[in-house]
């Protein structure tokens, strides 16, 4: 199993340009997370889904948009970069089925909006 | 809304020693899971021990164990016989279980740093 993948890995953009973090899992969760993560903050939650076709905002979702067409994609749009944008994005899934096993990970995407 | 603080920015231990790092998460809720999860220089966010809130038991896994103390609202994890590979930074997160299941907080992270 390849379990979550990123891609890409790491990525400029201009301020003002859109792109498309994605996001696939082949371990069949149901639920699926993005986070961002900033020095002295932490990870902080932008979006997540419970299942295809049902997202939801977390505790920063301004500037992001999410969809969840299919239970191994999740991406992650951003409509037109800022450099506030900067920062280190996972995206991670999880299943509540047969017990809580935590978040697993992806790799992570370094973004910088110059 | 939960919070989850992690006050030690960073920590170091000699290889071979003892250390435990400190976590305090401020909840309403009775339902709820705490994680440990490891950052190693790879970036890579790997999960390291985790506890049910409606364990009395603290959890362990190899060298590495939690003291949970519900009523205090803290999840401190002890790393015994440190490694260098245990070199990293630690964050400690919180999820509420039942309907809200899904969302994870997570404190600001602790650097430890351990010495040959």
């Amino acid at each position: 199993n390849a379990g979550v993948t990123q891609t890409p890995k790491f990525q400029v953009l201009k301020t003002g340009q859109s792109m498309t973090l994605q996001c696939a899992q082949d371990m069949n969760h149901e639920y699926m997370s993005w986070y961002r993560q900033d020095p002295g903050m932490g990870l902080r939650l932008i979006h997540y889904s419970v299942g295809a076709g049902i997202t939801d905002q977390g505790e920063v979702p301004n500037g992001y948009n999410v969809s969840r067409s299919t239970t191994e994609d999740f991406p992650l749009r951003l409509l037109s970069a800022a450099p506030s944008q900067t920062s280190v994005y996972f995206c991670a899934s999880s299943s509540p089925a047969g017990g809580v096993i935590g978040y697993t990970f992806g790799s992570g995407t370094r973004l910088t909006v110059v | 809304a939960q919070t989850v603080t992690q006050s030690q920015p960073e920590m170091s231990v000699q290889e071979a020693e003892t250390v435990t790092l400190s976590c305090t998460y401020d909840t309403s809720e009775n339902n709820y899971y705490l994680f440990w999860y490891k950052q190693p220089p790879s970036r890579q966010m790997i999960l390291v021990i985790r506890q049910e809130a409606y364990k009395q038991q603290n959890a362990t896994e190899n060298r590495f164990s939690v003291n949970f103390q519900k009523a205090a609202k803290s999840f401190s994890l002890k790393i015994s016989d440190s490694q260098l590979g245990d070199t990293a930074m630690y964050f400690c997160a919180f999820m509420i279980g039942g309907t809200s299941y899904g969302k994870l907080t997570f404190g600001q992270g602790t650097i430890l740093t351990v010495h040959p």
